[in-house]
Order: C-alpha cells, then structure tokens, then sequence
C-alpha cells in the first residue's frame, strides 16, 4: 500500500488567497483525521471523520477552515481567506478503525503539507 | 494546564547513553497511552503503546503510572538513529489522540 498520499508537499501563497489541501487515506481505512504542527502548539487535531461523516470539527480554529471528505478515498482542508497565522505544516492521518481491544487503532500519517502564508 | 505535558528538551547525549522521557497528562480518564517517534521534517509514527504494567521493544522500554498520571520512555545504548522528537499521546475512550509537543533527542558520536 502506498499509504497515506496529501498533496501538495509545500504550499506557499498569499494572504487573502484560498488554499485546498488534499489527502488520500490508506484504502479500506474508516478513519481519517486532519491535523495542524505548528511549534508554539504541537499537533492538533483539526477534525475527523468515520466513513466519510464527520464526526468532531472542534478542533476547527474558524470558519475560514472547511473540510470534507466527499468518497472514502479523498478529503480536501480548504482555508478561504488564509492569514500569516494558518502558516504550519498540515497532516492528515487514516486508520482503519477507531477502537479494537479498548484502544484506538494505530493512525498512519501522511507526509504532511508545509503551507507558508505571506 | 496542558493535557499532555513533556520536557521539550533538547536531550543531547553521546552514543551508548542512557536516556529517560517523561510525560504527564491532566485527565485521570485517559485509557490508552502511546509513544510516537517523529524525525525532522517528516510525519510522527507510532513507536509503541503503553501498557499498565510496563513494556519493552529492544532497547525501548515504556512504563505507566496511573496514580500520578505519569508516563516514562527509556531509551537504552542510544545510537545516532535514535535522534527525533518522541511524542506522547494519550486518549480516552472513543475521543481521538492528544499529542505533546514533544521532546527532543539528539545522539552524537
């Protein structure tokens, strides 16, 4: 499996300007989550979804973030307008369920987006 | 206070070092428990879980302590691959992952 595939690597532009992020989970993997590094605040879960549903947006910083996960092979994180702030590096992550044993399944990462806002 | 909490570090230590992380987490329903591994630029992976009695994976070796919400990663004979920033991650039932900042490890020769 190729696991985890997000697109782009590095993603820079201007404020004001909107920026779709894109991931493909691991094939048959329920799960997929978005997740934001940046150094001040670590990781962070933005919101995941189950079987394409979203399940918990908390996460979400304002309404300037969407996301959405039409199939159960692709999610997009779109910012509209993106601000210096959102600069970080994106990640998504699938699994393939939620719990087994009384523990959450193992999540596997993609490579990340590096978004640089100006 | 912060949910997961770790020393940032860094940890500088010559090969064949011993060296010992530690992590402690706010919420006393916290049921799961793991180490991830993340090298510079690149995305966390899973390292190992931890269970309440302590567990080992080679030179690895996690251990729990429920009462004071309290979770230790020790890392023996360290080799220069071992430099990365180890992450603890805890969670509770049915919610997702909560990550630290993370501690950095730097091995030298």
């Amino acid at each position: 499996d190729a696991g985890v595939i997000q697109s782009p690597r590095h993603e820079v532009t201007e404020m004001g300007q909107e920026v779709t992020l894109r991931c493909k989970p691991i094939s048959g993997h329920d799960y997929l989550f978005w997740y934001r590094q940046t150094m001040m605040r670590g990781l962070e879960l933005l919101i995941y979804f189950n079987n394409n549903v979203p399940i918990d947006d908390s996460g979400m910083p304002e309404d300037r973030f969407s996301a959405k996960m039409p199939n159960a092979s692709f999610s997009t994180l779109k910012i509209q307008p993106s601000e210096p702030r959102d600069s970080a590096v994106y990640f998504c992550a699938s699994s393939l369920g939620a719990w087994t044993g009384g523990a959450p399944d193992i999540q596997y990462f993609g490579a990340g987006t590096r978004l640089s806002v100006l | 206070r912060k949910e997961v909490e770790q020393d940032p570090g860094p940890f500088n230590v010559p090969e064949g070092a011993t060296v010992a992380f530690n992590c402690t987490y706010s919420n006393s329903a916290s049921q799961s428990f793991f180490w991830y591994r993340q090298d510079c630029r690149k995305e966390p992976k899973l390292l190992m879980s931890v269970y309440s009695s302590g567990n080992e994976d080679g030179r690895f070796t996690a251990q729990l302590n429920r009462a004071s919400q309290y979770i230790s990663l020790l890392i023996r004979d360290s080799k220069l691959s071992d430099s990365a920033t180890y992450l603890c991650v805890v969670n509770q039932a049915g919610t997702a992952l909560i990550f630290g900042k993370g501690t950095t490890l730097s091995v030298s020769s």
